[in-house]
């Protein structure tokens, strides 16, 4: 499968513990974003890389939240001291240079913040 | 004012009817704009995307752009129970996609 990979698919946890993802872009695919979902809304941009350097990264993101992509490969996605309304689907998609816009996404993982 | 706005929803036709679906944006500089369809818990996929001002069609799907009016449209013609799901129009801006809040179609047999 040549897809954007997400990993964990579902994850369950407490207030106030950190949580991480992973996202494994289409290999070839110089760009990776990160969007979060809730119900019945769009995607809301978070952040975004260009190979291993973060170009942009949110107003709106609480500086609980810290993205890495270490030598333009996959990428990790931080939460740290989890709330309540951080409870949405995370999204990882990828994309080729001077091709904004035509992401591709992988398939998300679920937070719930108990 | 939110940078995309879709047209409220749930928008709701009948099998084979046409189903118009509407975008309008803040950002006067936005270059490139595209429609993705989602299915009920799958993550977005690209439908279409346009770039010029006028119309562009690709099968049963036509996209039209007025970047005077800041307005993006979606038209999708003889309309399939297939084809229902929520629908997100795109923006780009400074490198980045911003997604309106979409809107959902049902198509009825």
């Amino acid at each position: 499968d040549t897809g954007v990979s997400q990993d964990p698919r579902h994850k369950i946890t407490k207030r106030g513990q950190n949580v991480t993802f992973r996202c494994d872009p289409i290999s070839e695919h110089n760009r990776l974003y990160w969007y979060r979902q809730t119900l019945g809304q769009g995607p809301e941009f978070l952040t975004y890389f260009q190979n291993e350097a973060q170009l942009e990264k949110s107003r709106l993101l609480s500086d609980r939240f810290s993205a890495e992509r270490p030598k333009g490969s996959f990428s990790t996605l931080e939460i740290q001291r989890t709330e309540q309304g951080d409870s949405a689907m995370y999204l990882c998609a990828s994309s080729l240079l001077g091709i904004t816009g035509e992401l591709f996404f992988g398939e998300g993982s679920r937070l719930t913040v108990l | 004012q939110k940078e995309v706005e879709q047209n409220s929803g749930p928008l709701s036709v009948p099998e084979g009817a046409i189903a118009s679906l509407n975008c309008t944006y803040s950002d006067r500089g936005s270059q490139s704009f595209f429609w993705y369809r989602q299915y009920s818990g799958k993550s977005p996929e690209l439908i279409m995307f346009i770039y010029s001002n006028g119309d562009k069609e690709d099968g049963r799907f036509t996209a039209q752009l007025n970047k005077a009016s800041q307005y993006v449209s979606l038209l999708i013609r003889d309309s399939q129970p297939s084809d229902s799901a929520t629908y997100l129009c795109a923006v780009t801006s400074y490198g980045k996609l911003t997604f309106g809040q979409g809107t959902i179609l049902t198509v009825h047999p």
